[in-house]
């Protein structure tokens, strides 16, 4: 059963613009929301997490929006660079099970 | 930071054979570690938890007998890929965390290939 929802499977976005990356998840208990970033031949990067008592943090050009009721989480790369081009994943996990749970991932291409 | 590193990076085998892969945390002890394994343009699954101290808790579907973890100390764990076939070819990622509740750090990752 796929508990984490991720879309788009691929997207393409022009040096400077916004990528956006969506999640949405189904296990009301989720309550740690961590992207992560990897890179061809490469274990998986850690770029930003969220809690949801929060509903948006910020980190540099990364940024995650976090709609509780809506059980959906975003991550947005702003003025976006061909370095940002990787594998892009959404996860969740729960207080007291240290499991994480994986989106399918988002191949991101930024073109110059 | 957190840093764990992964060894070897890339093992070709014969199939029949058996290959352990090693998992470090560099600067911090991880009494938990977690084994996934990634087939190509897909995401990561989960195939086990490795305890330090006492056995691993296996996901549903993972072969325990196939699949050897071994948590022998606070900074090392090991997955043993035993009597290796063709289809057990992928990519084997460990992950770690300093403490509960910390972010989860991963290793870069064994690329196998079972010939």
């Amino acid at each position: 059963q796929q508990q984490v929802k991720q879309s788009p499977q691929s997207l393409i976005v022009q040096k400077g613009g916004i990528s956006i990356i969506n999640c949405a998840y189904e296990n009301t208990a989720f309550d740690y929301f961590p992207w992560y970033q990897q890179f061809p031949g490469k274990g998986p990067a850690l770029l930003i997490a969220i809690r949801p008592d929060v509903s948006e943090k910020k980190e540099g050009r990364f940024t995650i929006s976090f709609n509780k009721s809506a059980k959906q989480f975003s991550l947005h790369i702003m003025d976006s660079q061909p370095g940002d081009s990787a594998t892009y994943f959404c996860a969740a996990s729960r207080v007291g099970n240290e499991k994480l749970t994986f989106g399918t991932g988002t191949r991101l291409t930024i073109i110059p | 930071g957190a840093v764990v590193s992964q060894h070897p990076s890339r093992v070709i085998c014969k199939s029949g054979t058996s290959v352990k892969i090693e998992c470090r945390s560099l600067d911090f002890q991880a009494t938990t570690m977690f084994w996934y394994r990634q087939f190509p343009k897909q995401s990561l699954m989960l195939m086990a938890t490795s305890n330090e101290g006492s056995k691993a808790t296996y996901e549903q579907g993972v072969e325990k007998d196939k699949f050897l973890i071994n948590h022998a100390s606070l900074t090392l764990s090991t997955l043993t890929v035993t009597s290796a076939h063709p289809e057990d070819s992928s990519f084997y990622i460990c992950s770690a965390r300093a403490e509960y509740n910390s972010p989860l750090h991963f290793g870069n990752g064994t690329r196998l290939t079972v010939t």
